[in-house]
C-alpha cells in the first residue's frame, strides 16, 4: 500500500529552528508537496521538491532524497504566526496526490 | 477575491436534509477536486473532474453527488448523510499539464450531521 508518514505534532519555541520530518512509500514518484494549513483556513502551497537536495523559500527550506523516501520541511527565525499543521504529499506514478495526516506545529513564546 | 471560494463555510443539517456545497475557481484552471478531512487522517480524494468530465470517483458513497457544469464551479449534492460524515470538505483546482500541478485549496465548508 502506499503511505506517508509525519510526526502527528510537534512545539518548538519562537525564534528558534524546527524540521519536521517525512518518509513515503509510494508506487513511484512524480513530486512531493509541503502545504501550510492554519485551523480553519484552506490548506496553502509551500513548496515542491521533484529532484534531490534542498529548496529555500526565505524561512522555509525543503529537501527530498528520493533514494531514501524522505523529505523534511525547515523552518527558521520561528513566529508565533508559523503555528499551523504542515502537510506533506506525493505524486505517485499514476499522478495520484498521496496525502500524509499532517503534523501540527505549535510554537510557544 | 480568493482564488477559490466555497459556499457555506458551515453547515448543519439532519440525516433527511438535501444540501448542496458550492466551489468556484476564479485561476483559470482545468482541474477541480473535493476532498473530505477529518480529524488526525490525511485528506480523502473524493472526485476529479478535468475540463467539467468527471476522472476520478474513489468509491464514494452515492449519498455523494458531484455536478460540474463549467470549469469554474463545482458542487457536491448531499442527501441522506450519515454522522460519520461530519468532516471538512475541501475544495481545490489545479492547471492539469503543467509539471507542478500544484493544487489551490478553498477554505472548505465545515459539515456537521446530526
Amino acid at each position: 500500500g502506499q503511505n506517508i508518514d509525519q510526526p502527528t505534532e510537534m512545539t518548538a519555541t519562537e525564534g528558534a529552528i524546527v524540521q519536521i520530518n517525512c518518509t513515503y512509500q509510494t508506487s513511484g514518484f512524480n513530486g512531493l508537496f509541503w502545504y501550510q494549513q492554519h485551523a480553519g483556513e484552506a490548506p496553502t502551497f509551500l513548496s515542491y521538491n521533484v529532484l534531490d537536495g534542498l529548496e529555500e523559500k526565505g524561512r522555509f527550506s525543503s529537501f527530498l532524497s528520493r533514494s531514501k523516501g524522505y523529505s523534511y520541511l525547515l523552518l527558521k527565525e520561528l513566529q508565533m504566526k508559523d503555528s499551523a499543521s504542515y502537510l506533506c504529499a506525493v505524486t505517485d506514478s499514476n499522478y495520484q496526490l498521496i496525502w500524509g495526516a499532517g503534523t501540527k506545529l505549535i510554537i510557544k513564546p | 477575491e480568493t482564488g477559490v471560494t466555497q459556499t457555506p463555510r458551515h453547515l448543519v443539517m439532519g440525516m433527511t436534509n438535501k444540501k448542496s456545497l458550492k466551489c468556484e475557481q476564479h485561476l483559470g484552471h482545468n482541474a477541480m477536486y473535493w476532498y473530505k478531512q477529518s480529524a488526525k487522517k490525511p485528506l480523502e480524494l473524493m472526485f476529479v473532474y478535468n475540463f467539467k468530465e468527471q476522472t476520478e470517483n474513489n468509491s464514494v458513497p452515492s449519498r455523494f453527488s458531484p455536478e460540474c457544469p463549467n470549469s469554474s464551479h463545482l458542487f457536491l449534492h448531499l442527501h441522506t448523510l450519515q454522522p460519520e460524515d461530519s468532516a471538512l470538505y475541501l475544495c481545490a483546482s489545479s492547471q492539469e499539464g503543467t509539471g507542478e500541478n500544484i493544487q489551490y485549496f478553498g477554505a472548505g465548508t465545515r459539515l456537521s450531521v446530526l
